[in-house]
């Protein structure tokens, strides 16, 4: 079992809808939860990290973890054109370790 | 403004012919790394920096060489290149205690004849 899996898509949708994003893990010891954003010919980008279970909300973006079901959510709201990217999570087991484990990424196209 | 920038963005080049792709961030931050990105295998690590003179193998270090001789550049070296080593690559770096806030450079596109 890979340590993150991650549905590679791609997923399209209509500009306004919601999409959710997802990741499943196996390594019970991760504590920081991130989704990074890539867009066409461009490096990853942080978009949002939680630490530990629990949701957090920054505008229309909204990160979820669950670490009983060891899944972690990304819901984008109101969805735009401009959100058309790669999202790419990844975890670490301590905040300051360089070692992150990606996960595939999920191609998102929204259609105006 | 805060950057990390790779150079060369594109390079072809032919089996075993050495090369370096240079690394560099103006962010102060001590640490750094090397990433590869491959369809259908993600992100993984080649090699990362903790800080000077202080580097370690990724997942995946294997003909490959870095070098980490000033805080600011953290070099990699391809001394034999295989085709198998065509992909996208790019380089990072963060801050102690915040290693999950990655800033990733722009990407340099390598393609291995």
């Amino acid at each position: 079992q890979k340590e993150v899996e991650q549905d590679p898509g791609p997923l399209s949708v209509p500009e306004g809808a919601i999409v959710s994003l997802n990741c499943t893990y196996s390594n019970s010891a991760f504590q920081y939860f991130m989704w990074y954003r890539q867009y066409s010919r461009k490096g990853p980008e942080l978009l949002m990290y939680t630490y530990s279970s629990g949701n957090k909300e920054d505008g229309r973006f909204t990160a979820q973890v669950d670490k009983s079901s060891k899944y972690i959510s990304l819901f984008i709201r109101d969805s735009q054109p401009s959100d058309s990217a790669t999202y790419l999570c990844a975890m670490t087991a301590q905040g300051g370790s360089e070692k992150l484990v990606f996960g595939k990424g999920t191609k998102l196209t929204v259609n105006p | 403004e805060a950057q990390v920038t790779q150079n060369p963005r594109y390079l072809i080049t032919v089996t075993g012919k050495k090369l370096t792709v240079t690394c560099s961030q103006n962010m102060n931050h001590e640490y750094m790394s090397w990433y590869r990105q491959d369809p259908g295998l993600g992100l993984r690590q080649i090699y990362y920096s903790m800080n000077v003179e202080v580097t370690d193998k990724g997942d995946v270090p294997e003909g490959y060489k870095v070098s980490r001789k000033e805080k600011r550049n953290f070099p990699l070296i391809l001394e034999s290149p295989s085709p198998n080593q065509t992909s996208l690559y790019f380089c990072a770096s963060s801050t102690p205690n915040r290693g999950h806030e990655q800033y990733f450079g722009p990407g340099t596109r390598l393609t291995v004849t």
